[in-house]
């Protein structure tokens, strides 16, 4: 079955880390761009992180910038987010997503996971 | 970064009625414009991309127009699984920011 599974969410204190994964099973894992989306509670959707298939291009949404780091393992079929000096405004359900197109960069989002809770509390 | 402006913000409508979403991004984005819907406790789902594609296994009923700046998504026939949040998103360059979405409602 083509399918993304995230995990490694929870409840963290602010300015703690958390590293989310996403792993990815039925298709060739290698061969696509991946992307982080979140969902804080009662807001949109928010396009945080995305990192091509050979992870030659990687980009953050400016509130994320230099706090979160994504990250690839073809060998594992795994993608990461690493998420630093997390801050209340972080906490949201976050989404691992894949592009639509093989060896693309920029299309649309063509699967997602169920997503991970993340929860920044003192 | 290229921003997103979704109209309206919410919507009641009935079941039969057509509905039509606008989206405006703050620069040309050729048609590098993309629709999902998302439910509540479910993944989004993309519905179209490229401005006016269907994506495969999508009912007929949605439809996607425009270039440049303006675009609109048309549902032709609400049914009642419809009833969901519906957003843009650029894929022209990162960051690949989503609209604030539109919340369809039954009336």
């Amino acid at each position: 079955e083509v399918q993304l599974v995230e995990s490694g969410g929870g409840l963290v204190q602010p300015g703690r880390s958390l590293r989310l994964s996403c792993a990815a099973s039925g298709f060739i894992f290698d061969d696509y761009a991946m992307y982080w989306v979140r969902q804080a509670p009662g807001k949109g959707l928010e396009w945080l992180s995305g990192i091509s298939w050979d992870s030659g291009s990687i980009a953050y949404a400016d509130s994320v910038k230099g706090r979160f780091t994504i990250s690839r393992d073809n060998a594992g079929n795994s993608l990461y987010l690493q998420m630093n000096s997390l801050r209340p405004e972080d906490m949201a359900l976050y989404y691992c997503a894949r592009d639509r197109s093989a060896y693309n960069w920029g299309d649309a989002f063509d699967l997602w996971g169920q997503g991970t809770m993340v929860t920044v509390s003192s | 970064d290229i921003q997103m402006t979704q109209s309206p913000s919410s919507l009641s409508a009935s079941v039969g009625d057509r509905v039509t979403i606008t989206c405006r991004a703050s620069q040309s984005i050729s048609t590098y414009l993309n629709w999902y819907q998302h439910k509540p406790g479910k993944a989004p789902n993309l519905l179209i991309y490229a401005a006016s594609s269907l994506q495969s296994g999508v009912p007929s009923r949605f439809s996607g127009s425009g270039s440049g700046t303006d675009f609109t998504l048309t549902i032709s026939s609400l049914q009642p699984e419809d009833f969901a949040t519906y957003y843009c998103q650029q894929s022209y360059s990162s960051p690949f920011t989503f609209g604030q979405g539109t919340r369809l409602e039954i009336k």
